[in-house]
């Protein structure tokens, strides 16, 4: 298994983009969920789901959308890139009942100017 | 609101010696309590978590203890060495166990 895998690695934008990070599980979690990873606070949640076609807000929503057509893909969408967003994106999913024992994809630093 | 509050913010430690960090959670609802690790560029990784029904749990080196009627749990590593060396964050489920909200991690530096 891959397990939880993203794309891309790295990405720089300019203030006013969009863009989407792809984020896909091959072990058949129905939970998966988008954080942020900023110095000093941590790890917050932007969007989760619960299982497909089911989405809803974390701490952090304002300036990303999400979807869930499928299991297994759980992309994040920038609509209108600006500085604040700069961070490290984190992709996690788990199985339904087992929220804390969450598995990371590697991350992805975006980095807006 | 609901928030988990993690200290201290670092934690510098000399190998050998034991390293102590604390949470403290808002929802008396959660009840299952995991710990991560994240290595420096990597990814966080469970290693450790306790269920709202027992005290206290043991890894080897590392315990989970658990005080439901304080609302806090705390990590304890014991033998530090210079590979414990990383990022800890403790997290605990709220809003109906539909979210995992993180602490904002404790940076542990274990010098040889």
């Amino acid at each position: 298994n891959a397990g939880v895998t993203q794309t891309p690695k790295f990405q720089v934008l300019k203030t006013g983009q969009s863009m989407t990070l792809q984020c896909a599980q091959d072990m058949n979690h129905e939970y998966m969920s988008w954080y942020r990873q900023d110095p000093g606070m941590g790890l917050r949640l932007i969007h989760y789901s619960v299982g497909a076609g089911i989405t809803d807000q974390g701490e952090v929503p304002n300036g990303y959308n999400v979807s869930r057509s499928t299991t297994e893909d759980f992309p994040l969408r920038l609509l209108s890139a600006a500085p604040s967003q700069t961070s490290v994106y984190f992709c996690a999913s788990s199985r339904a009942g087992t929220l804390g024992e969450q598995y990371f994809g590697p991350g992805t630093r975006l980095t807006v100017t | 609101g609901e928030n988990v509050e993690q200290h201290p913010s670092t934690l510098s430690v000399q190998e050998g010696d034991s390293a102590v960090i604390k949470c403290t959670y808002s929802d008396s609802a959660s009840n299952y309590f995991p710990w991560y690790k994240q290595e420096l560029g990597k990814r966080p990784q469970l290693i450790i978590d306790i269920r709202s029904n027992v005290g206290e749990k043991k890894d080897q080196r590392i315990a989970v203890t658990l005080n439901k009627t304080a609302k806090h749990f705390s990590l304890h590593i014991t033998e530090t060495q210079p590979e414990d060396s990383a990022v800890y964050f403790c997290a605990a489920p709220l809003t109906g166990f539909q979210k995992l909200v993180f602490g904002t991690g404790t940076r542990l530096l274990v010098s040889p």
